[in-house]
């Protein structure tokens, strides 16, 4: 069974940084691209940045580009999402999905910006 | 980056009546790369369709999808109580990735 485990998430004040980590299990993670989207509280589902099999390709949403980094340990069959100079407006839940005939999702982690 | 518009922004139907939802997009896409998912409250979204018109594991035959090159359909053929909830569209073919905004099916 496909499982994806999100931790990292927690209230941090403006300007913070936090690292997500998601854990995987059930398949081969290096022969996937892994993925991060985020939900803002009530709203919809943005796509934040993936990542393919061997970590050389990186993407991103314009408005996370200089704050978010991707990466990935197959050792380890971890995908992380290192979150800089944090604002308000990325306060939400934070998904890992595996890229696979569409997404494959954890349960997510929230991620709090707040003074 | 493409853009996916979904419509219409809310479908209020009755239990056993028929939902169709819509997704459009800004550019032709590789019908292979789009999906759709079900959300509900406090949950993460479920993957249903992907590919266009392939049901993911273990989603009963009332949901199917069609479409290709800038138009998709999602058609929920009788609606159980269970599927009122909001629907997302995704292309995963290019990048950056992209959502709709979502459709919500709610009870009428």
């Amino acid at each position: 069974e496909v499982q994806l485990v999100e931790s990292g998430g927690g209230l941090v004040q403006p300007g913070g940084s936090l690292r997500l980590s998601c854990g995987v299990s059930g398949f081969t993670f290096s022969n996937f691209w892994m993925s991060w989207v985020r939900q803002a509280p009530g709203k919809g589902l943005e796509w934040v940045a993936n990542i393919n099999e061997d970590g050389s390709e990186r993407y991103y949403v314009d408005s996370v580009k200089g704050r978010f980094s991707i990466s990935r340990d197959n050792a380890k069959n971890s995908v992380d999402l290192q979150i800089d100079s944090l604002r308000a407006e990325d306060t939400a839940v934070y998904y890992c999905a595996r890229e696979f005939r569409g997404y494959n999702w954890g349960q997510g982690t929230l991620v709090t910006v707040s003074s | 980056e493409i853009v996916l518009t979904q419509s219409p922004g809310t479908l209020s139907l009755s239990p056993g009546e028929r939902a169709t939802l819509s997704c459009r997009a800004s550019q032709s896409i590789a019908s292979a790369y789009l999906a759709w998912y079900q959300q509900k409250p406090g949950q993460a979204p479920r993957l249903l369709i992907y590919g266009a018109s392939s049901r993911a594991s273990g989603i009963p035959d009332r949901f199917r999808g069609s479409g290709f090159g800038t138009d998709f359909t999602l058609t929920i053929s009788r609606l159980e109580p269970e599927d009122f909830a909001v629907y997302y569209c995704q292309q995963y073919g290019y990048s950056p990735r992209t959502f709709g905004q979502g459709t919500k099916v709610e009870i009428k």
